[in-house]
């Protein structure tokens, strides 16, 4: 079942602006990932934050937790055309046996 | 240092056929896990293995089933395939249980299409 819901479902921008995805999860976490993936192919592992954590960096990206309302952002700051993919949250709990639950994404357009 | 490596990359199969997918994790990964992605579910757990042995597996019926090997490499084995088996299945492998947190690197996965 899916834990983590992304939004919005799609979203489209200019090259320079940012963008800025959320995810709301249901359940306790001990971290949320991002990924990212480009036309069908692998993910790409973006960024972790734990569950004690409120806000990391790396690059151009920016993640947030807010663990009371049980929800993150990612914030990718000045788009590229390369940006373009869809990105996915991910939740790692302490009762789900190794899996990550995948939300179903945010498709990004940035174009030139 | 090689990625994740999954194969075939593509294949076709018919009703009723059963698919064997292999997947070669990053040297060092002993921990290998496998999703379904299908646009109408996402992305779903299928199952993980350490050391040889299962441990966990997610909401599929016994059609599907895997193995890991001794040097890490595992396989997963679908039967009986119906048309909605038609996904792209993802390995990954991760540091597990050295890392602390369980983050995947991805092969490119296998696109199986059922007819």
């Amino acid at each position: 079942s899916q834990q983590g819901e992304e939004d919005p479902q799609a979203l489209s921008i200019q090259e320079g602006e940012n963008a800025t995805m959320n995810c709301s999860y249901k359940t306790s976490i001990n971290n949320l990932q991002w990924y990212r993936q480009n036309s069908g192919r692998g993910l790409v592992h973006l960024i972790l934050i734990r569950s004690n954590e409120r806000e990391k960096h790396s690059g151009r990206l920016r993640v947030t937790l807010d663990t009371s309302k049980k929800s993150s952002s990612l914030l990718i700051t000045a788009s590229r055309a390369a940006d373009t993919a869809s990105y996915f949250c991910a939740t790692e709990s302490a009762n789900s046996g190794y899996a990550l639950n995948f939300g179903k994404g945010t498709s990004l357009l940035v174009t030139p | 240092k090689a990625g994740v490596t999954q194969t075939p990359r593509y294949l076709i199969k018919t009703r009723g056929q059963q698919v064997t997918l292999s997947c070669s994790p990053i040297s060092g990964h002993r921990s290998v896990s496998w999703y379904q992605q299908t646009p109408g579910q996402g992305l779903q757990f299928l199952f993980e293995y350490f050391s040889e042995t299962q441990r966990n597996k997610g909401n599929f019926p016994g059609r599907f089933s895997g193995r890991q090997f001794s040097n890490s490499r595992s396989e997963m084995n679908v039967s009986t395939l119906e048309l909605g088996d038609s996904a792209l299945y993802l390995c990954a492998s991760s540091l597990l249980p050295a890392a602390g947190a369980n983050v995947l690197t991805f092969g490119a996965g296998s696109r199986l299409t059922v007819l």
